[in-house]
């Protein structure tokens, strides 16, 4: 299953309102986790099954589903959100990731 | 403290082997299936294999079947990754996962905890 996320890069600013989505090439459900990749560091799992909110990840961070559409959505940027963002589909074991956003400040 | 750390990277020659370890802490270790990923530098994430709760059941993607088996040690708390005949196409980081549901016989899940990698360079 292959996931098109788009767009690759993304220049914001703080307070903005942002959407990043990530198409899946068949059904995968909800089977969707959003992560948050910061230079150096691992993934963080911020939303699963397509619109779960992980423990611990602000409520600025929401997750929606239309068909085979996803998207992650960050109500008002904050700086310790410039980082890059992947999706992965879990639908079955072959476990496939987006190929990432990068969000930069404007 | 909650948390995986891998080890076992290192400069390997091509056609080489090398064995990853993950040792996990502060959690219940056998209840989580986990997967090994790897990022090349400046790349996207990929999964490259993941094994059942119960390490009876091992997953490998297609891009490495043949060459890379994994296994887990429940009562050492600890998930090993063997790689064989290496290639500069290896070359990345290697990160050990854990799902997020518990007792999962496969490794399909979102990903909750990370471990901080183990980087594999495989250069003559």
């Amino acid at each position: 299953i292959q996931l098109t996320q788009s767009p690759s890069a993304l220049s914001a600013s703080v307070g903005d309102r942002v959407t990043i989505t990530c198409r899946a090439s068949q059904g995968i459900s909800n089977w969707l986790a959003w992560y948050q990749q910061k230079p150096g560091t691992a993934p963080k799992l911020l939303i699963y099954k397509a619109s779960t909110l992980q423990s611990g990840v602000p409520s600025r961070f929401s997750g929606s589903r239309s068909g085979t559409e996803f998207s992650l959505t960050i109500s008002s940027l904050q700086p310790e959100d410039f980082a890059t963002y992947f999706c992965q589909q879990y639908n079955s074991y072959l476990i496939t990731f987006g190929q990432g956003t990068r969000l930069e400040i404007k | 403290e909650v948390e995986l750390v891998e080890s076992g990277g290192g400069l390997v020659q091509p056609g080489g082997s090398l064995r990853l370890s993950c040792a996990a802490s502060g959690f219940t270790f056998s209840d989580f299936a986990l997967s090994w990923f790897r990022q090349a530098p400046g790349k996207g994430l990929e999964w490259v294999s993941g094994i059942s709760s119960s390490g009876d059941r091992p997953y490998t993607a297609d891009s490495v079947k043949g060459r890379v088996s994994i296994s887990r040690d429940n009562a050492k708390n600890t998930l090993y990754l063997q790689m064989n005949s290496l290639s500069v196409q290896d070359t990345a980081l290697y990160y050990c996962a854990k799902v997020h549901r518990l007792l999962l016989v496969a490794p399909d899940d979102a990903y909750d905890l990370w471990g901080q990698g183990t980087m594999v360079i495989v250069s003559s």
